[in-house]
């Protein structure tokens, strides 16, 4: 069955602009993360959907924010972007509610000039 | 802070050779799992251990848990140059509403 899908892969942005990006989870799963990983901070929470209810947020300014769709697809956006924004957006899915495996998607590279 | 921290952060050895790397954690857990990562791409995820299990084998990987003393160790034998990756260790901790990762040990392995 189809993984995780990320889109986009690579993006460039400038400061003060927005970005959205999709995350498309496997099928049947209906929990979905959102990480940031940067190379001084590793992998750091955003936010866990469930159902289309925010079950868990991260500590990210308000500028960080998602959503998920009753298909489970999710959304994160993120506003007035800051130069430490760059980072690879990771999104997981999982099944249920329990912390057992997550299976992540690709990515996707934010850089902000 | 991170509730787990790999140890090393590096390491480098020669194909044929044994891997392992360690995890140490602050709470307690429900389950502690690795995860591999090529470099820029998703994480894949290798094994899960309960709190209630001492050791697990997945083809050549092997992880250990101590609860005692709060870590665990992945061990790669037989290393392969296609093992070369960061590996991962994250602690669905008890007190903690999501899974916590380390920063990671970066594997490298030269034929």
């Amino acid at each position: 069955k189809a993984g995780v899908t990320q889109t986009p892969r690579y993006l460039i942005k400038t400061r003060g602009q927005q970005v959205t990006l999709s995350c498309s989870p496997i099928s049947g799963h209906r929990s979905v993360s959102w990480y940031q990983q940067t190379p001084g901070q590793g992998l750091q929470f955003l936010f866990e959907y469930f159902s289309e209810t925010q079950r868990n947020k991260g500590n990210f300014p308000g500028r960080f924010s998602g959503r998920q769709f009753s298909n489970s697809r999710s959304e994160m956006n993120v506003s007035t972007l800051e130069l430490g924004d760059s980072a690879l957006y990771l999104c997981a899915s999982s099944w249920g509610q329990d912390h057992g495996e997550l299976f992540f998607g690709e990515g996707s590279r934010l850089t902000v000039l | 802070s991170q509730q787990g921290e790999e140890d090393p952060q590096a390491l480098s050895i020669q194909e044929g050779e044994n891997a392992t790397m360690n995890c140490s954690y602050k709470t307690s857990i429900n389950n502690l799992q690795w995860y591999r990562q090529n470099s820029g791409r998703g994480l894949v995820h290798l094994i899960l251990i309960r709190s209630n299990e001492r050791e697990k084998h997945s083809g050549r990987l092997r992880v250990t848990l101590d609860t005692s003393k709060k870590s665990s160790s992945l061990l790669i034998t037989a290393s392969r140059a296609a093992d070369t990756a960061s590996y991962f260790c994250a602690t669905d901790a008890k007190g903690y509403s999501t899974l916590t990762f380390g920063k990671g040990t970066m594997l490298l392995v030269s034929p």
